[in-house]
């Protein structure tokens, strides 16, 4: 089955306690993203990547690292997370680029962040 | 810059009617594609429809629609027999083309009433 996973779905930690959560995808696509959602603001995008090695800032980087090293992994380091950074946050992945056809972000399931 | 307003937070429909949802959008760039997204309470995100900046049709996918309308930079969707199961958040979402920078609006939630 098609699908994006993320681990953990939920989390509860602590200011300052390095976290990562991890993305994966089955699909073999090139484009992976990070989003978080904060209610009245929608999703603010991360970090995207284009490919394995090539990251790029969104809207919203400060406090977050990414890294590319597989095609199929694309996780979200929060080296000293803070309560502001509370979110819930998708991982999702596209085969082409936007605007060339019909571009379908697929997204996983979300990680629901707690930052105490 | 790029920018997404939905200008709706909340909206109501009566089952078996037809609801607007509205997103306009500025831009600056000649090539972008538009795309709406569905939040069901459950949380996940399901892709619904995108529309080409060049596309001449508007776009359609079942009881979706998309009401384009490019010199008034508007993207409204259109859900056409509203059913209970639409009742969600429904997000308007930018990007250039040829990138993977994807700007989102804050969303309009919709309850169905029976």
């Amino acid at each position: 089955e098609a699908q994006v996973t993320q681990n953990p779905r939920y989390l509860i930690t602590v200011t300052g306690k390095k976290l990562t959560v991890t993305c994966s995808q089955n699909m073999n696509h090139e484009y992976m993203s990070w989003y978080r959602q904060d209610p009245g603001l929608g999703l603010r995008q991360i970090y995207y990547s284009m490919n394995v090695e090539v990251t790029d800032k969104g809207d919203v980087p400060e406090g977050y690292k990414v890294s590319r090293k597989e095609k199929r992994n694309f996780p979200l380091i929060l080296e000293s997370p803070s309560p502001n950074q509370t979110s819930l946050y998708f991982c999702a992945s596209s085969l082409q680029r936007t605007g060339y056809s019909t571009d379908t972000q697929y997204f996983g399931p979300g990680t629901r962040l707690t930052v105490l | 810059a790029q920018k997404i307003t939905q200008t709706q937070p909340g909206m109501f429909v009566q089952e078996k009617e037809a609801v607007t949802l509205d997103c306009t959008y500025d831009t600056s760039d000649q090539s972008y594609g538009l795309f709406w997204y569905k939040q069901p309470s459950s949380g996940e995100m399901i892709f619904l429809i995108y529309q080409g900046s060049y596309d001449e049709q508007n776009a359609t996918e079942g009881r979706y629609s998309l009401n384009f309308q490019k010199a008034r930079k508007s993207a409204n969707l259109v859900i056409s027999a509203s059913q209970l199961g639409d009742s969600a958040m429904y997000f308007c979402a930018i990007a250039t083309s040829g990138t993977y920078k994807y700007i989102f609006g804050t969303g309009t939630r919709l309850k169905v009433l029976a």
